[in-house]
């Protein structure tokens, strides 16, 4: 079973609209980690937050994380076409060696 | 700085068969993971490899084994294909087996079992 869960699984908004996706996890973690796939090819990093921290952002991208209600946030500002993907987050253990990911979120974004 | 080249990119292969999977890791990185990815599913675990040792696997069979060079490159091997082994293997490299930084993903191979 994955430790994570995106909601919702998918999205579609305008361009210029902000997208917002949750992710809930199952046990303690070390940090969260969120990635943007494109068309089904390689990961890509997007921002890393670890646990003893509330909020981070990267450019447009704003990540929360609640660890009392094991649960982050992604948001993304202004979207733009380029930011259609399925977005992943992926939860790193407490003394573990591996990501766990959840089965993400794809987002579509309309010109 | 070169990042994460995997080969090849596309695969068929007959149930039963074996196939070989390639990885060149990013430069300065010295731990290479593999995942398995089904369709509209998350990356699954497969294995870690950090310094030409395995690290750490997930729940994969036997016949899913692995390798790592003096170079940090990697190869994934798997044994009597599987109609369920059809997925996107991605591999990906860091600077260490802490999870502190994130992973550099390759584009993956795409290994189609018919």
């Amino acid at each position: 079973s994955q430790q994570g869960e995106e909601d919702p699984q998918a999205l579609s908004i305008q361009e210029g609209e902000n997208a917002t996706m949750n992710c809930s996890y199952k046990t303690s973690i070390n940090n969260l980690q969120w990635y943007r796939q494109n068309s089904g090819r390689g990961l890509v990093h997007l921002i890393l937050i670890r646990s003893n921290e509330r909020e981070k952002h990267s450019g447009r991208l704003r990540v929360t994380l609640d660890t009392s209600k094991k649960s982050s946030s992604l948001l993304i500002t202004a979207s733009r076409a380029a930011d259609t993907a399925s977005y992943f987050c992926a939860t790193d253990l407490s003394n573990d060696y591996k990501l766990s990911f959840g089965a993400g979120t794809t987002v579509t974004v309309r010109a | 700085e070169t990042g994460v080249t995997q080969s090849p990119t596309h695969l068929i292969k007959t149930r039963g068969q074996q196939v070989t999977l390639r990885c060149s890791s990013q430069s300065g990185h010295n731990t290479v993971s593999w995942y398995q990815q089904a369709l509209g599913q998350g990356p699954q675990f497969i294995f870690q490899y950090y310094r030409e040792e395995e690290n750490g696997r997930g729940n994969f069979p036997p016949r899913f084994s692995g390798l790592q060079f003096p170079n940090y490159s990697s190869e994934l091997n798997v044994n009597a294909l599987e109609l369920d082994d059809s997925a996107l293997y991605l591999c990906a490299s860091s600077p260490g087996t802490f999870l502190n930084y994130g992973y550099t993903f390759g584009s993956g191979t795409r290994l189609t079992v018919v």
